[in-house]
């Protein structure tokens, strides 16, 4: 079955610095692939849409240069953290998917981020 | 944009008791996932249905879909201790390529 990677799986950093965190897809091309925000007690927002090779589409209300993301590669995306500040604090998750060759929405394992 | 409304947004049921999630689209259901999960881990997939009408179980949990209401419910029989989480629903658009999240349902099963 398809498998998507999540690394890390939680992060402490400090107020100021930048965190990556990367989605892989294992064992297959992943065309598209979502990025995912969950405050404690809520449910899982979608803050981005990234197609390979082209910029990622933000939801409203998602600072595209506070939370970059990129996808240069089928099997590769990135999501960077600048300049972290405590109310980043929360719990990020991805999906991976290729609708064309029926592979649905795959999701990682999440990411816990602690920014002190 | 598409909205998934979850109901309950919480949920505490004795052990033993039957209970049930709803989730309603704002706009066509294409297809309705169900997950669980406890915050700040990853999803657990519970089942999948893409047809009006479908019903399918696993276990003591059985969701239903109701196209035409756009809506689908989760139900669990006989719940237990180890039912507790968070229960989410999350659909596709295929007209936005978007993967969306239900609201949530926060469920506490007491023992």
């Amino acid at each position: 079955g398809a498998v998507v990677s999540q690394h890390p799986s939680w992060v402490i950093c400090k107020s100021g610095t930048s965190v990556k965190i990367e989605c892989r897809s294992l064992d297959f091309q992943a065309t598209t692939m979502f990025w995912y925000r969950q405050f404690p007690k809520q449910s899982l927002m979608l803050m981005a849409t990234s197609n390979e090779g082209s910029k990622a589409t933000y939801e409203q209300g998602v600072e595209k240069d506070k939370f970059l993301i990129n996808h240069a590669s089928l099997t590769l995306s990135t999501l960077t953290v600048t300049s972290a500040h405590p109310e980043d604090s929360s719990f990020y998750i991805c999906s991976a998917s290729n609708r064309g060759i029926g592979y649905g929405y795959t999701f990682g394992s999440g990411t816990r981020l602690t920014v002190v | 944009s598409q909205e998934l409304e979850q109901s309950p947004q919480s949920l505490i049921v004795q052990e033993g008791k039957n209970l049930t999630i709803n989730c309603t689209s704002s706009k066509t259901l294409y297809g309705l996932y169900w997950y669980k999960q406890k915050y700040g881990e990853g999803l657990i997939f519970l089942m999948m249905l893409q047809k009006g009408g479908e019903e399918k179980s696993h276990e003591k949990i059985t969701a239903k879909l109701d196209e035409k209401k756009q809506q689908s419910s989760l139900h669990i029989t006989a719940s237990q201790p180890s039912h507790a989480g968070i229960y989410l629903c999350g659909a596709d658009n295929p007209g936005t390529y978007k993967y969306i999240f239900g609201t949530g349902t926060r469920l506490k099963v007491l023992a």
